[in-house]
């Protein structure tokens, strides 16, 4: 079963707006990363927070970490439509990666 | 910089056939390797991971198969495709050692009829 939840399962926002997608997670971690995915495509790699890192930011990407409660969060501000995709998280065990149930982002322009 | 290459892009197989989906990656060296199948609208599904050549590790019984007869080299197998067999199919690597990034393939559509 996929260790990490995500919520919520989509979302639909305007073009300008703020997007917020959180991940939860069940074991401890070395790292947790967030990917995009566009219909049809394979995933992309966004960006990646260490378990001793509480906050990390790229370009419009803003993500935390919380390791007490076992959760992430991806902001993604001033969206735009171009951001239209799903979004997942992962966590990696010794030689695998546990991928969440993913957030389909809609911006509407 | 690393690439990574799988085809066929989209795959039409009728219900019994064979299936061999290729997936190839250059500009590193001992990566490790995953294939994942994404359902329509739902997440990735591990279905083998090899940290090495000839070394392959199930995650899911059923019909298909792995191999890494190189080390740049991983290759998705069925004898007989069964209907349940359709989905979106990826490949991906990451450096060994301690997991950070993950790089996938533009990934393999297949319809079984």
């Amino acid at each position: 079963s996929q260790q990490g939840e995500e919520d919520p399962q989509a979302l639909s926002i305007q073009e300008g707006e703020n997007a917020t997608m959180n991940c939860s997670y069940k074991t401890s971690i070395n790292n947790l990363q967030w990917y995009r995915q566009n219909s049809g495509r394979g995933l992309v790699h966004l960006i990646l927070i260490r378990s001793n890192e509480r906050e990390k930011h790229s370009g419009r990407l803003r993500v935390t970490l919380d390791t007490s409660k076992k959760s992430s969060s991806l902001l993604i501000t001033a969206s735009r439509a171009a951001d239209t995709a799903s979004y997942f998280c992962a966590t990696s065990g010794t030689y695998k990666y546990i991928f969440g149930t993913g957030t389909r982002l809609k911006v509407l322009a | 910089s690393q690439t990574i290459h799988q085809w066929p892009a989209t795959l039409v197989q009728p219900v019994g056939s064979p299936l061999s989906l290729e997936c190839t990656v250059e500009g590193t060296s001992n990566p490790n390797l995953y294939w994942y199948r994404q359902a329509a609208g739902r997440g990735l599904q591990l279905l083998f991971y090899s940290v090495g050549i000839g070394q392959i590790s199930s995650e899911v019984p059923q019909n298909l198969s792995a191999s890494r007869p190189q080390d740049r080299q991983f290759i998705l197998s069925s004898k007989k495709l069964l209907l349940s067999d359709s989905g979106f199919y990826l490949c991906a690597w990451s450096v060994s050692g301690v997991l950070e990034t993950q790089y996938f393939g533009p990934g393999t559509r297949l319809l079984v009829l």
